[in-house]
């Protein structure tokens, strides 16, 4: 399994990034897939995160109206769409593929490297 | 919202055992994964569902769930032990919840 993360970098406030996570050595569509942020220096936060089929999707409050998830299954791709950026938002973003478990559980078994995000003028 | 609370820090002598903890409203009542996070690198996941560990996982490290604690234990500790530790839960109201951390020392 292998997950890389691109598309990071420095934008200013009110901006906007799309971040790429490319999935390799597994069968990407069957699977959900989340995106989980670390600020310098902080903890995790999951971000938002995507049903294998793209039917159902899920944010964190913080970044609602501003963040797509997205992916395509064909292209065994995630994305992250960031728009309106804030200082805030400046962190490593990660990919990580999600397991669902029939109680309503999930576990995010896999992570890739990450790719950083900084919001600064 | 469900909230998850790890000790900021924990040390332990070479060899000996850590008991890394993670409090939480009826925790025992949830399914507990663990995260360790090596400088630099990216999360691991080491424990799953409480008690499973993952293949390439040594048997050193174990999980239990009971009450409001669930505790991450590291037996024979080694100085490659050193990191920070995460948990997380999925409440079914709060969506996705993670731990501050714990960062583990070893002395």
């Amino acid at each position: 399994v292998q997950l890389v993360e691109s598309g990071g970098g420095l934008v200013q406030p009110g901006g906007s990034l799309r971040l790429s996570c490319a999935a390799s050595g597994f069968t990407f569509s069957s699977f959900w897939m989340t995106w989980v942020r670390q600020a310098p220096g902080k903890g995790l936060e999951w971000v938002a995160n995507i049903k294998q089929d793209g039917s159902e999707k899920y944010y964190v409050d913080s970044v609602k109206g501003r963040f797509t998830i997205s992916r395509d299954n064909a292209k065994s791709s995630l994305y992250l769409q960031m728009t309106s950026l804030r200082a805030e938002d400046t962190a490593v973003y990660y990919c990580t593929r999600d397991v669902y478990y029939a109680d309503d559980d999930h576990c995010l078994d896999y992570w890739g490297q990450g790719t950083l995000v900084t919001v600064s003028s | 919202s469900y909230e998850l609370t790890q000790p900021f820090s924990v040390s332990v002598a070479l060899g000996q055992t850590a008991r890394l903890t993670c409090g939480g409203n009826n925790i025992g009542t949830k399914n507990v994964h663990w995260y360790q996070q090596k400088p630099g690198q990216a999360p691991v996941l080491v424990i799953y569902r409480g008690t499973n560990r993952p293949s390439g996982i040594v048997e050193r490290f174990s999980g239990s769930n009971s009450g409001n604690t669930a505790t991450l234990t590291i037996s024979r500790a080694q100085a490659g032990d050193e990191a920070d530790y995460y948990c997380h839960v999925w409440d079914s109201s709060t969506g996705r919840v993670f731990g501050g951390g714990t960062k583990l020392t070893v002395l």
